[in-house]
């Protein structure tokens, strides 16, 4: 059953604004959360993480915020770069589970 | 040091014929997981090893198998090939059990066409 879930399959937006890309987890018991990129043709990279005992971590150009409460996160690219199309993984860990949302198409567009 | 490898990078079966997909992780990470990645479906979990043993399986049918080696490099296998088997299949490395340490390094993958 997927516990992870991106609800938006892709997301448009101009260069030089911010890009949020949402997830959405259904088990308490994930405690580590991880935004992964992937461009066609390339195997996912690793792109920023946060811990469940934080509510923010900021990395450059990325940030991810965590709502434990709403078992909610989110990825802010700001600002957004045409190098940032690709698609966006989120992923959640914890107590032996790791599982991927479906991914969101991030288009950046000039 | 090099990076996940996944052999082949790209194949072709027919229905009912078996493929055996490699995959040599990072050197000195002891994990390997296997993704299968679909339009729509995202990265979905097939299992991780562990030290050569099957430490977690994700719900796919019994025609999907793996192994790992001594050496840390893996094999997964799917017999009795489908037409809904066509995917990227992904490999991913880490140092100690993925679903613990969180941090996972991706191969290229190899994608599967089966016809």
């Amino acid at each position: 059953d997927q516990q992870v879930k991106q609800n938006s399959p892709s997301l448009s937006v101009q260069e030089g604004r911010i890009s949020i890309l949402n997830c959405d987890y259904t088990n308490s018991m994930f405690d580590y959360f991880l935004w992964y990129k992937k461009y066609p043709a390339e195997g996912p990279t690793f792109l920023i993480s946060i811990s469940s005992i934080k509510d923010k971590n900021e990395d450059g150009r990325f940030t991810v915020f965590l709502n434990k409460s709403a078992k909610h996160l989110s990825l802010h690219i700001v600002p957004s770069q045409p190098g940032d199309s690709a698609v966006y993984f989120c992923a959640a860990s914890g107590w032996g589970k790791f599982q991927f949302g479906a991914g969101t198409q991030v288009v950046v567009t000039p | 040091k090099a990076g996940v490898t996944q052999t082949p990078r790209y194949l072709i079966k027919t229905r009912g014929q078996q493929v055996t997909l490699s995959c040599s992780p990072i050197s000195g990470h002891r994990s390997v997981s296997w993704y299968q990645q679909t339009p729509g479906q995202g990265l979905q979990f097939l299992f991780e090893y562990f030290s050569e043993t099957q430490r977690n399986k994700g719900n796919f049918p019994g025609r999907f198998s793996g192994r790992q080696f001594s050496n840390s490099r893996s094999e997964m296998n799917v017999s009795t090939l489908e037409l809904g088997d066509s995917a990227l299949y992904l490999c991913a490395s880490s140092l100690g059990q993925g679903a613990d340490t969180g941090e996972l390094f991706f191969g290229e993958g190899s994608r599967l066409t089966v016809l």
